[in-house]
This record gives C-alpha cells, sequence and structure tokens, in this order.
C-alpha cells in the first residue's frame, strides 16, 4: 500500500454547504493531486500540488479550492457545494523517480450534494 | 495536447479466453505509458508500466508493449480470471505532474 488514507470516505450534504475533503500520505511525496470520477467521463484532474504551497489548477479547477500547508495533507474544499459536483473524489500522490509520474490512489470519498 | 484513447467497453469473456485491450495516444514528446486498474469501490492501482519504446511492461499475467511506431500499448492477458473484472485505464505522462487517463474499460470474466 502507498500509505494514503482520505476522510470522509462518504459525504451526504446539502447544496450551497462548504466541504472540505483530506488527503493524507506518509509517503512523503512531492505530487499530489485531486481527480473527480464520474460515469462516461473518466478520471478528471481537478487540482494538484507540486510542493508545500504550490498548486496549480486542473481540467476541472471551477468551484473547487486546495491547500497544502504541511508535505502530507492536501485539501480540497468545495466553498458552495453544488448537484453537479455529487461524484467519487480520489487523490493521488506520484512517484517521479525515474522520470515517470507512477501515481499512487487513495480509496476515494464519495460525496452526494442534495 | 496529450490524449489517450481506449476501445469502449463492456468487455464480456469467458474465464480462460485471451484478452486485448487497446490503447492508443497522442503526445508531443516521449510518454511513460501506463495500465492502471480498478476494482469495484476502490481506488486505481499501477497495474504495469513502460518508459521507453519498446519496453514491456508485465504484472500479473498481463502484458502491454510500448509501441511508439503505432503509438499503441495495448493491454494482453493469454487466461482471464473471474477476478480480473475490472475497470482497465491506460495512461501517459510526459513529465512530472502531468498524467492524462482514458476513460476506461470495463471488462466482465464470466465462469
Amino acid at each position: 500500500d502507498a500509505g494514503i488514507t482520505q476522510s470522509p470516505r462518504h459525504k451526504v450534504t446539502e447544496t450551497g454547504t462548504p466541504v472540505t475533503l483530506r488527503c493524507h500520505q506518509t509517503e512523503n511525496h512531492r505530487y499530489m493531486y485531486w481527480y473527480r470520477q464520474d460515469p462516461g467521463h473518466g478520471l478528471r484532474l481537478i487540482h494538484y500540488s507540486y510542493g508545500v504551497k504550490d498548486t496549480d489548477k486542473g481540467e476541472v479547477s471551477d468551484g473547487y479550492s486546495v491547500s497544502r500547508s504541511k508535505t502530507e495533507d492536501f485539501l480540497l474544499t468545495l466553498e458552495s457545494a453544488t448537484s453537479s459536483q455529487t461524484s467519487v473524489y480520489f487523490c493521488a500522490i506520484s512517484d517521479t523517480s525515474g522520470g515517470a509520474d507512477t501515481q499512487y490512489f487513495g480509496p476515494g470519498t464519495r460525496l452526494t450534494v442534495l | 495536447g496529450d490524449s489517450v484513447t481506449q476501445m469502449e467497453g463492456p468487455v464480456t469473456l469467458s474465464e480462460e479466453a485471451f484478452l486485448t485491450i487497446n490503447c492508443t495516444y497522442t503526445a508531443t514528446g516521449y510518454p511513460s505509458l501506463f495500465w492502471y486498474v480498478q476494482y469495484p469501490g476502490e481506488g486505481l492501482q499501477l497495474l504495469l508500466k513502460a518508459t521507453k519504446a519498446d519496453d514491456k511492461g508485465s504484472n500479473k499475467g498481463f502484458e502491454a508493449t510500448y509501441r511508439k511506431e503505432t503509438t499503441s500499448f495495448h493491454l494482453e492477458k493469454g487466461s482471464v480470471q473471474v477476478s480480473d473484472s475490472a475497470v482497465y485505464f491506460c495512461a501517459l505522462s510526459d513529465r512530472p505532474g502531468k498524467v492524462t487517463f482514458g476513460t476506461g474499460t470495463k471488462l466482465q470474466v464470466i465462469p
């Protein structure tokens, strides 16, 4: 196991409420990612981080923000949740040794926005 | 930009059948190529990878060869088992922080 945990694993919330998802790693890897997975869309990158306080947007970043104050933690925040953000969210870390970005995924968080 | 195209699923096979899942890619550089597998209710797991042309990645009886001339990385297994039922994702990465995934191919193996 790559030592990645996500919390919570399941969450139901209401439209308009803020939600924060947490990803924690024990591997001390520099890169961390947040993806969402939806039927018919595969995996889509929301945001990623390449170091403490260093983050960048992915292809579906609207409505999401992230923070990384420690190497081991990467937080994803939905400032005001909408039903379109109902999805399964995966955190990943990557081992970039050898030049290849090999990713290791957490178990996922299933978020339902009513 | 980079892209990965893999065959539509679902793919349904009988146990012990031969498996091929096609994957082709478009990239500007010389990417590394990956296959990931996702079992129900879990996150993706690395299945195999290849980092340069003509490399063959292999794991758990699965194989894929990096074909630069055809920009392909097809996944094969000689004899599938029920336990191989999962969703398979082809992916490429040409630099740290940049990974492009295909949309996934669902495999169902029936006894």
